[in-house]
């Protein structure tokens, strides 16, 4: 089974500055997608940022980017200009390509000072 | 266009009990997927459901069950209930292709 790790349990960052998650994954196949999802408190998760395996180039969202390294099987999460409201926990996700079950990282919860 | 609705958000039961969660999903939206959220196990997938049909199953044992209708609207079960199922349950739909999923709030469960 895909495994996904998220090795950071809690993380603080100051307002304006920017931060890095981490994730890394364990699979044997070559058709995947990889997301990162923002858990706010008592709140719905909602998608930050898609990656698809097959393409080399690192999605941005705004002030969300990412670094895929498929070969290090590492999807990290760079947050820039961290605002208040990026205060939550974030969650990795794996999803294989031909079927429609998602396997999660443990969470990092993101704390935003101001 | 509306979000993911799950009801109820909140319920407590006891031992034994058993519970209906409900799940609506984004119109358009043909797949409903099933997660159980706790502390300590994180985010587990208990199945996912696409045109009526229970297409993807994780492990979790019979007592969980779930069923799809035909406006997608899709209801997960739990039968004798026991104190380690207290958890947030969280439904997700996509539209199939995009791989994306959309969470509803959730139903917090809590068993006594």
């Amino acid at each position: 089974a895909q495994t996904v790790t998220q090795s950071q349990p809690e993380m603080s960052v100051q307002e304006a500055e920017t931060v890095t998650l981490s994730c890394t994954y364990d699979t044997s196949e070559s058709d995947y997608y990889l997301f990162w999802y923002k858990q706010p408190p008592s709140r719905q998760m909602i998608l930050v940022i898609r990656q698809e395996a097959y393409k080399q180039q690192n999605a941005t969202e705004n002030r969300f980017s990412v670094n895929f390294q498929k070969a290090a099987k590492s999807f990290s999460l760079k947050i820039s200009d961290s605002q208040l409201g990026d205060a939550a926990m974030y969650f990795c996700a794996y999803r294989s390509g031909g079927f429609n079950k998602f396997y999660f990282g443990s969470g990092t919860k993101l704390n935003v000072k101001p | 266009k509306a979000g993911v609705t799950q009801t109820p958000r909140y319920l407590i039961k006891t031992r034994g009990q058993q519970v209906t969660l409900s799940c609506s999903p984004i119109s358009g939206h043909r797949s409903v997927s099933w997660y159980q959220q706790t502390p300590g196990q994180g985010l587990q997938f208990l199945f996912e459901y696409f045109s009526e049909t229970q297409r993807n199953k994780g492990n979790f044992p019979g007592r969980f069950s779930g069923r799809q209708f035909s406006n997608s609207r899709s209801e997960m079960n739990v039968s004798t209930l026991e104190l380690g199922d207290s958890a947030l349950y969280l439904c997700a739909s996509s539209w199939q292709g995009s791989g994306e999923l959309f969470f509803g709030e959730g139903s917090r469960l809590t068993v006594l």
